[in-house]
């Protein structure tokens, strides 16, 4: 069965703390994965889609990285204003679905 | 500015109504997409459309339907057969479902019962 798990499911950083939110996958194919941010209250705004293991993404202070089994979201010197419920979501090839994972709460400490 | 919006931002049902939750968009996108949000848990499909008069279930389509008269729009009915209709509900849209690109967000609706 088609899977995606998010870790941690809480994170709280001091500013400038840097740090890496996870995504485990567990699709037969995967067509691409997607990164949102999401404010409290708010829908889902688009970060960054990768397509193939090696890829990476970045803007500003966050880059996207890929391997078969899980995608990093990294987070470099963040600021309050990173703040939000970071979500990942895979596309497999098996059926064309798009499965989200629970999200990444992360709180940045001024 | 091009994007999708939903409306009313907050819903209050009453037993046995059924509500309707409105959804537009103008990025000329074909198809179209309901979630359901629930605390602790992933987005999860409800319906889809990926063109004008044609609409697909998701995973949870029970107590709910739709309609796609115009490409623009993909109004979501929650009916009283839904017995727990409390949640965040998300409308996106996309350029076509079979493309590989992102899906796009609404601002959602919160639906509470009364």
């Amino acid at each position: 069965e088609d899977q995606v798990t998010q870790s941690p499911e809480a994170l709280r950083l001091q500013e400038g703390e840097s740090s890496s939110l996870n995504c485990s996958y567990t699709v037969s194919g995967l067509r691409g994965l997607f990164w949102y941010r999401q404010d409290p209250g708010k829908g889902p705004e688009f970060l960054f889609t990768l397509y193939s293991a090696g890829e990476e993404k970045e803007k500003e202070r966050l880059k996207a990285t890929l391997t078969k089994k899980e995608s990093f979201l990294h987070i470099t010197a963040p600021k309050p204003e990173d703040s939000a419920t970071y979500l990942c979501a895979v596309r497999s090839n098996r059926d064309d679905k798009i499965i989200f994972g629970k999200g990444t709460r992360l709180h940045i400490l001024p | 500015d091009g994007g999708i919006t939903q409306s009313p931002k907050y819903l209050f049902r009453k037993e046995g109504q059924n509500v309707t939750l409105s959804c537009e968009q103008n990025l000329n996108h074909d198809a179209m997409y309901w979630y359901r949000q629930d605390p602790g848990q992933g987005l999860r499909l409800i319906y889809y459309s990926q063109i004008v008069n044609d609409f697909q279930k998701g995973d949870i389509a029970e107590g709910y339907s739709v309609s796609r008269e115009k490409k623009e729009s993909f109004p979501l009915t929650v009916t009283s057969a839904q017995k727990n209709p409390t949640a965040f509900y998300l409308c996106a849209s996309s350029i076509r479902r079979e493309s590989n690109q992102p899906q796009h967000f609404g601002d959602g609706t919160r639906l509470s019962i009364l």
